[in-house]
């Protein structure tokens, strides 16, 4: 099915270790972002990338690093994971940054530190 | 600074009835705003969008209005289902999306 695929669904880590989470479009959508949804606080924006080869940090990015490996995937990694950083992570993509047409989003990967 | 806001948690409605979801911005700046819908363990999906140039905008069930001189937009959902049921988010953007906390919406049978 075509759509933004999520991997793991679900991720225990003890804190100090360290995780990448993958992330795969097939609609050839130019942008991709990683937000985070924490009760409360709605969607928040960790990173994005507006096009291959770029990436940009939005409202959240300390603890994360990103790579756009090319117009399919975008990866966020957690070099050394913290509890605050316990939440349900959303990979998403777009025509363009800023799309009207919307964003499509992954199914999400529930993370826990402990 | 939470520029999109989403003062009610949730909302009860009974099926049938007209869903009203409402929504707050501070940035003049936005120029176009989305409405998603999430169930539990999925994401969150597409619904409807306006443009800062209209006030109304219909697909289906589904209205959205825009009040700009207000900074609000609403949902309104027409007649609601239960299948309604979910938490639905108010987006604004400009150069990038910033997303409402949501709203709970039960629409009971």
């Amino acid at each position: 099915n075509a759509g933004v695929t999520q991997t793991p669904k679900f991720q225990v880590l003890k804190t100090g270790q360290s995780m990448t989470l993958q992330c795969a479009q097939d609609m050839n959508h130019n942008s991709m972002y990683w937000y985070r949804q924490d009760p409360g606080m709605g969607l928040r924006l960790i990173y994005y990338s507006a096009s291959e080869g770029t990436t940009d940090k939005g409202e959240v990015p300390n603890g994360y690093n990103v790579s756009r490996l090319n117009k399919r995937e975008f990866s966020l990694r957690l070099e050394s994971a913290a509890p605050s950083q316990t939440s349900v992570y959303f990979c998403a993509s777009s025509t363009d940054r800023g799309s009207n047409y919307g964003y499509t989003f992954g199914s999400g990967t529930r993370l826990t530190v402990v | 600074d939470q520029q999109v806001k989403q003062n009610s948690p949730s909302l009860s409605v009974q099926e049938g009835r007209i869903s009203i979801l409402n929504c707050d911005y501070t940035n003049s700046m936005f120029d176009y705003f989305l409405w998603y819908k999430k169930y539990p363990a999925e994401g969150p999906t597409f619904l409807i969008s306006i443009s800062s140039i209209k006030d109304k905008n219909e697909d289906g069930r589904f209205t959205v209005f825009l009040n700009k001189s207000a900074k609000h937009l609403s949902l309104h959902i027409v007649p609601s289902q239960p299948g309604d049921s979910a938490v639905y988010f108010c987006a604004a953007g400009y150069q990038k999306v910033t997303f409402g906390t949501g709203t709970k919406l039960q629409v009971i049978p």
